[in-house]
C-alpha cells in the first residue's frame, strides 16, 4: 500500500513565524503535491514537483515556498505565517508524469496561525 | 481554467438508502477521479474514471465524457460512508494539474 505521511496532524503557530510542513512518501513516486483545503473552496493546489529539485507553482503559491531535495520528501514552507494561512494542508503523491495517475493523500495538517 | 461543479452540496440520508452524486465539468478531460474524505480528514481515491463505468462493491461511477459529467452511485448506505465526496479533473487542454470541485457532504443517519 502507498503510504504518504505528514509531520504533524495539528500545528499552532504565531503570526510571523517560519513554518515547515513535511511530507514523505514511500512508493518512489515522481510527483508530489501540496494543497490547502478551506470550507466551501475545495482543495486548491499550492505547489507541485515532478522530480527532485524541481518545483512548479500551482494556483495559489503566494506566501509559500517548497523544497524537494530527495525524491521521497516534499516540504512546504511558510516564510512568515499569517492568519489567512490558517487552513488544512494536504500532501499527495502520484507515480510517473502523465495525467492519468491516481493521487494518494496524506492525513493532512491542520494549521492554526494566531 | 476548467470549472468543476458538484451537486448536491449536502445530502442527509437514512442508513440503507441509495444516493447519486453528480459532477459537471466545463471542458474536455483526460483524467477524472472521485475521492472520499472521511470525518478525520483522510482523502481516499475511489475511482479513476475519465470515461465509462466502474464498480467497486456498493460504489459505482459513470463518466459521460461527451456530455461533461460524472455520477457516483452509493447503494445501501452505511454510516461509514459519511464524509465529503470530491470530484477532480485534469483538463485535456490544461497543464496536467487536478482541479477539484467543492464537494458533496454526505451524512448517513443510523
Amino acid at each position: 500500500d502507498v503510504k504518504v505521511t505528514q509531520s504533524s496532524r495539528y500545528l499552532v503557530k504565531r503570526t510571523g513565524e517560519k513554518v515547515f510542513l513535511e511530507c514523505v512518501q514511500d512508493m518512489d513516486h515522481e510527483n508530489m503535491f501540496w494543497y490547502r483545503q478551506d470550507p466551501g473552496l475545495g482543495l486548491r493546489l499550492i505547489y507541485f514537483s515532478y522530480d527532485v529539485k524541481m518545483k512548479e507553482k500551482g494556483d495559489i503559491p503566494e506566501g509559500y515556498s517548497v523544497s524537494r531535495e530527495k525524491k521521497e520528501r516534499f516540504s512546504l514552507i511558510l516564510e512568515s505565517a499569517s492568519t489567512n494561512q490558517t487552513s488544512m494542508y494536504l500532501c499527495a503523491s502520484s507515480p510517473s508524469g502523465g495525467p492519468d495517475e491516481t493521487q494518494y493523500f496524506g492525513p493532512g495538517t491542520r494549521l492554526l496561525v494566531l | 481554467g476548467i470549472q468543476v461543479e458538484q451537486s448536491p452540496p449536502d445530502l442527509i440520508l437514512q442508513e440503507g438508502a441509495n444516493s447519486t452524486l453528480r459532477c459537471n465539468f466545463s471542458d474536455s478531460v483526460n483524467n477524472l477521479q472521485w475521492f472520499h474524505q472521511n470525518p478525520w480528514g483522510q482523502l481516499i481515491n475511489l475511482f479513476y474514471i475519465p470515461s465509462g463505468t466502474k464498480q467497486n462493491g456498493r460504489l459505482s461511477a459513470t463518466t459521460v465524457a461527451t456530455e461533461r459529467y460524472s455520477l457516483l452511485y452509493i447503494s445501501s448506505s452505511q454510516t461509514t460512508d459519511s464524509g465529503v465526496y470530491f470530484c477532480a479533473v485534469v483538463s485535456y487542454f490544461g497543464n496536467e494539474k487536478l482541479t477539484f470541485g467543492t464537494g458533496t457532504r454526505l451524512t448517513i443517519i443510523p
